[in-house]
């Protein structure tokens, strides 16, 4: 079975931190995906990466940056935390050739206080 | 990718079967269709994908029809463990773009 593995289930960070959230894939994914999702909002598409070190803005990439510098791990980076980045973090990966099934993990709630 | 457009939410009765429609007017010729379900506090998971008529699994159906402007995912006799969101998406398998959700259908299965 495919493993998205997101590396915290539950994160609480203060306003101002740099945030890290890690996100490792086990199938040779190319694809790379990071979301947020908020009540009524969906999920929301922040960076996406097909290839190592490259990446592409999403929907709403600002406030976030993103690194890729090994295929299987994708990390997001909050530069500087703040109280509405807290949210439900997605992380996904998918094949090339079957771009459109990706497979998730299981989240990381995030708190900024 | 081209735009969906899905009801906000649905409710049925356990053991009724269940359709949930998804309007994409400007699909593209290479694009599929694929439908997605999640529970509270979980990411996203695969339920089907098609591109043209019919396809079924072991969980759903899809329906698409000639024009391919829609589609429509049904679950057979659902329980209350299909209460959950499902979301539709259109876009080419082949090419590495990014996958845009929308809000989704909310499905709330009662007894």
């Amino acid at each position: 079975d495919v493993k998205v593995t997101q590396s915290s289930r539950y994160l609480v960070k203060r306003t101002g931190e740099k945030v890290f959230l890690e996100c490792v894939q086990d199938m040779d994914h190319e694809n790379m995906f990071w979301y947020r999702q908020d009540p009524g909002l969906g999920l929301r598409l922040i960076y996406f990466s097909y290839d190592v070190k490259m990446k592409e803005k999403g929907d709403i990439p600002e406030g976030y940056s993103v690194s890729r510098e090994k295929k299987e791990r994708f990390s997001l980076i909050l530069e500087s935390a703040s109280t509405n980045q807290t949210s439900m973090y997605l992380c996904a990966s998918s094949p090339r050739a079957a771009n459109t099934e990706a497979f998730f993990g299981q989240g990381t709630r995030l708190t900024v206080v | 990718l081209a735009k969906t457009t899905q009801p906000i939410s649905m409710d049925s009765y356990e053991g009724q079967e269940v359709n949930i429609t998804c309007s994409h007017n400007n699909i593209a010729t290479n694009d599929y269709i694929t439908w997605y379900q999640q529970f509270p506090s979980q990411g996203p998971r695969f339920i089907i994908q098609g591109y043209k008529t019919k396809v079924t699994n072991e969980v759903a159906s899809l329906f698409i029809p000639a024009d391919r402007k829609s589609s429509t995912l049904s679950l057979p006799r659902v329980s209350l463990s299909d209460t959950a969101v499902y979301y539709c998406l259109v876009g080419d398998p082949s090419y590495a773009s990014k996958l845009t959700f929308g809000t989704g259908t909310r499905l709330q299965v009662t007894l």
